[in-house]
């Protein structure tokens, strides 16, 4: 089993619903996870980071954490064309200060 | 500005040759990684480093080297012991568990 594990996708949504983008990980000491955004041929971006259980909110993007099923997911909210990129799940590894990375979701946003 | 600069851009390998992507960083973090992403795949960590003078392999080391002789500069070099170098190499400093990421280097192979 992965460490960290996405749908590769390409996941299709039309222009103004909401994208739904999951990932779950396997060690259940993890304690940060983020989500971070790449668009074709550019470096990730962080666009969002949760510590703790529940619903974290930052404009149209929502991160969602349950740690005892162990996953996490980001909600965006009023899907624009321009977030039509790859969406890269990112986990802290305790005890070292590095991430492992999931392999990422193919998102299009259809006008 | 504040950032992470990668360079070259673009690099192309020949075979049998030792290439070194350059990584600088002016944000003052300790910590700094190297990736690699291979067409429709994730980040792969190759080494990183916590602290000056200091730093660990990651999931796929073998035919890279590293060095950490000053806080802002973390180079690598793709040795010709790598025998698929081309991919996207990608340079990162944290805060904490937050890391940012440079531009980028595409490496080919001649």
């Amino acid at each position: 089993q992965k460490e960290v594990e996405q749908n590769s996708g390409p996941l299709s949504v039309p222009e103004g619903a909401i994208a739904s983008l999951n990932c779950t990980y396997s060690d259940r000491v993890s304690q940060s996870f983020f989500w971070y955004r790449q668009y074709s041929g550019k470096s990730p971006e962080l666009i969002m980071s949760i510590y703790s259980n529940g619903d974290k909110e930052d404009g149209r993007f929502t991160a969602q954490l349950n740690k005892a099923s162990q996953y996490v997911s980001l909600l965006i909210r009023d899907s624009q064309p321009s977030d039509s990129a790859t969406y890269l799940c990112a986990v802290n590894v305790k005890g070292a200060q590095k991430l492992v990375f999931g392999q990422g979701t193919r998102l299009t946003i259809n006008p | 500005d504040g950032g992470i600069t990668q360079s070259p851009k673009y690099l192309f390998r020949k075979e049998g040759q030792n290439v070194t992507l350059s990584c600088e960083q002016n944000l003052n973090h300790d910590a700094m990684y190297w990736y690699r992403q291979d067409p429709g795949q994730g980040l792969r960590l190759i080494y990183y480093s916590q602290i000056v003078n200091d730093f660990q392999k990651g999931d796929i080391a073998e035919g890279y080297s590293v060095s950490r002789e000053k806080k802002e500069s973390f180079p690598l070099t793709v040795t010709s012991a790598q025998k698929n170098p081309t991919a996207f190499y990608l340079c990162a400093s944290s805060f904490g568990n937050i890391q940012y990421f440079g531009a980028g280097t595409r490496l080919s192979v001649l």
